[in-house]
């Protein structure tokens, strides 16, 4: 079956640091993969997606490349934000999974100033 | 972008009432609307998925008799918490997904804040 391991948190950065969060996948077929965010007490905003293989999902300074021969997808901003502190999930969907999508468990990031 | 509601944000009531959740999609028609629940350290785990004019299907381990879906029309799903208990305490999140556009787009409700005494 379908699954998504993602690193855990908490992380803890100051200003400006960079951000990276691992995410690796296992899927049949061909899956897209995405990245969402969820801001306190709100629900899941998607911040960027990868259809196929070596494509880069950007949004927002934060950016994805998906790599199939390592089935990652992680998460990187180049300097983060107070502003970006929430909590981000790494998801994928794959045809004939009855539309549903696969969570990881998500990595709460916290950024002081 | 594509709005999707959820009403209320937050509800407190008596163990043993029912409590109801609606999952609206604003600008768009949802055939397919998925119900969440979150868990403490973020967790999200599936409940089930709602299928316009069917019956919803359920994971594994989730009681269809406790959660009612409901998807009546093509903007508009209902979770009824029946019988609610403390340990239902959670926060409920749904998402829609957009007839028009690939299978893999949805959108997410901002969640309901679920607490029972």
């Amino acid at each position: 079956g379908n699954s998504v391991t993602q690193m855990e948190g908490p992380v803890t950065l100051s200003e400006e640091a960079f951000l990276t969060i691992n995410c690796t996948y296992t899927a049949t077929g061909y899956p897209s993969l995405f990245w969402y965010v969820q801001y306190p007490g709100e629900g899941l905003q998607l911040l960027l997606k990868a259809t196929k293989a070596d494509d880069k999902g950007s949004n927002k300074g934060f950016e994805a490349t998906y790599r199939k021969e390592t089935t990652s997808f992680h998460l990187e901003k180049g300097s983060v934000q107070v502003s970006d502190s929430a909590v981000y999930f790494c998801a994928l969907f794959s045809g004939g999974s009855n539309y549903k999508l696969t969570f990881g468990k998500g990595t709460l990031l916290t950024v002081n100033p | 972008g594509a709005v999707v509601s959820q009403h209320p944000s937050r509800v407190i009531c008596k163990s043993g009432t029912s409590v109801k959740i609606e999952c609206r999609s604003l600008d768009f028609q949802a055939t397919t609307m998925f119900w969440y629940r979150q868990f403490p350290k973020q967790s999200l785990m599936l409940m089930a998925t709602s299928n316009e004019g069917s019956k919803a299907t359920y994971e594994q381990g989730v009681e269809k008799d406790k959660f009612l879906i409901n998807h009546a029309s093509l903007t508009l799903s209902t979770l009824t918490v029946t019988s609610a208990h403390p340990e239902d305490s959670s926060f409920y999140i749904c998402s829609a997904r957009d007839t028009r556009l690939p299978h893999e787009t949805q959108y997410f409700g901002p969640g309901t804040r679920l607490l029972v005494l």
